[in-house]
Formats: C-alpha cells, structure tokens, sequence
C-alpha cells in the first residue's frame, strides 16, 4: 500500500539549514511527482513545494523561493526538501504527499521549530 | 494566483444536523481541479472529494459536493460525533496547463460540536 514516512525535522536556529526526507513506498517517485506541504501551529495548510515524476519541473511557494530546493533520489524513492536560512516563521509541521488529481497519500509529518 | 476562500471561518452545530461549507474562487476554475479535505486535531489531511464531487474511497455518502466555476460547496447530511474537525478546499492545478502556484489552499472551516 502507498506509504510516505518523513523525516529530519527539529529544532534549529533562524538562519540556520536542514533537510526533510520523505520515503515513499507503493509507488515510484519515478511515476509520480511528490508535494511539501506546511501547517503552522493553528494554522491552515500551506503548499510548498513540488517535483515533478522526472525531476524536470520544480515548483515553489513565494514565501521559500530562493531558500528551499526539493530534489529526489530515484534508487531511494525518496524526496528531499533542503531548507536554507531558516527563519521563525517557517516553524510548521512539514507534509509530504503524492501527486496525483489530488492529494489522497500523505505522511505523517515531521515538526520544524525554528526558535534562538 | 488561484485564491480561495472559505465560509464560514467556524460552523457550531449539533449531531445530526446538516452542515453547509462554502469555498469561493477568485476565478473560474475546473470542477476536477477542486478539492475537499478533512484535518482532525494531531491528524494529516484526509482526502474526502476529489473533482468537485466525486467521493474519495471509503468516504461515507453523508458527504457530498458540489459546484461550478467559482462557488463550490461541501454538505455534510447528518453529523456525526466524528465529522467535526476542519475542513480545507483545495485548488489542484498540477495538470497542463499548471497553475502557478500549482496548488493552493482554502484557510479551512472549523466545525464545531454545539
């Protein structure tokens, strides 16, 4: 069954950089684009970026262009979202999802905190 | 930029009534372009319809959706305790010609038990 399970979430200073992963299974990254999608505490959700099946589109939100790049690697099935000179207000709980009419598979979620 | 927004920001109603949630395009958009989701709290997004009417799998048929162009509605027929979370529409614009963004939220509808 399709599965997305994120990862490499924390705590980290503003200014600061991390990666999220996320692994898909049940399906092949190489078939079907992946989404970020971001909720702040309280908060609605927010999209963030996209890549698509091949890798040869990219999408990003206004509020990380320039900041955050998505890429994949295909012999992991796997997704990863570089975020670079964090701020505050990027704190959220980072969603991967598959791309397909809609978005029925997401993971579970992993919590960015960026905090001094 | 595709906007969509959503009413009423808060529904208070009690099991067993029906609930009525509006989104509203900033323009016309495609019927299967748009989307409805459920969050329960510590949850992620349940898809719940897809193409503006269609019922995702397993979704109880209390459930329904409906509209075109730029008013689109979701109808919850009877409550029940379960129903009551928030709910999100979405813009899915990931199919050429892809909409920039390609994908955009609603700020959600809480529904509340009263």
């Amino acid at each position: 069954q399709v599965q997305l399970v994120e990862s490499g979430g924390g705590v980290v200073q503003p200014g600061r950089s991390l990666r999220l992963s996320c692994v898909a299974s049940g399906f092949s990254i190489t078939t079907y684009g992946v989404h970020w999608v971001r909720q702040a505490p309280g908060k609605g959700l927010e999209w963030v970026a996209m890549i698509y099946f091949d890798g040869s589109s990219k999408f990003y939100a206004d509020s990380v262009k320039g900041r955050f790049t998505v890429s994949k690697d295909d012999s992991k099935n796997t997704v990863y979202l570089q975020m670079n000179s964090l701020r505050v207000e990027d704190t959220a709980m980072y969603y991967c999802a598959k791309d397909e009419d809609s978005l029925e598979y997401w993971g579970q979620g992993t919590q960015v905190t960026v905090s001094s | 930029e595709i906007v969509l927004t959503q009413s009423p920001g808060t529904l208070s109603l009690s099991p067993g009534e029906r609930a009525s949630l509006s989104c509203r395009a900033s323009q016309s958009i495609a019927r299967h372009n748009l989307v409805w989701y459920q969050q329960r709290p510590g949850q992620s997004p349940r898809l719940l319809i897809y193409g503006a009417s269609t019922r995702a799998t397993g979704v109880p048929d209390r459930f329904s959706g409906s509209g075109s162009g730029t008013d689109f509605t979701l109808i919850i027929s009877r409550l029940e305790p379960e129903d009551f979370a928030v709910y999100f529409c979405q813009h899915h614009g990931t199919s050429p010609p892809i909409t920039s963004p390609p994908i955009t939220f609603g700020q959600g509808t809480r529904l509340d038990i009263k």
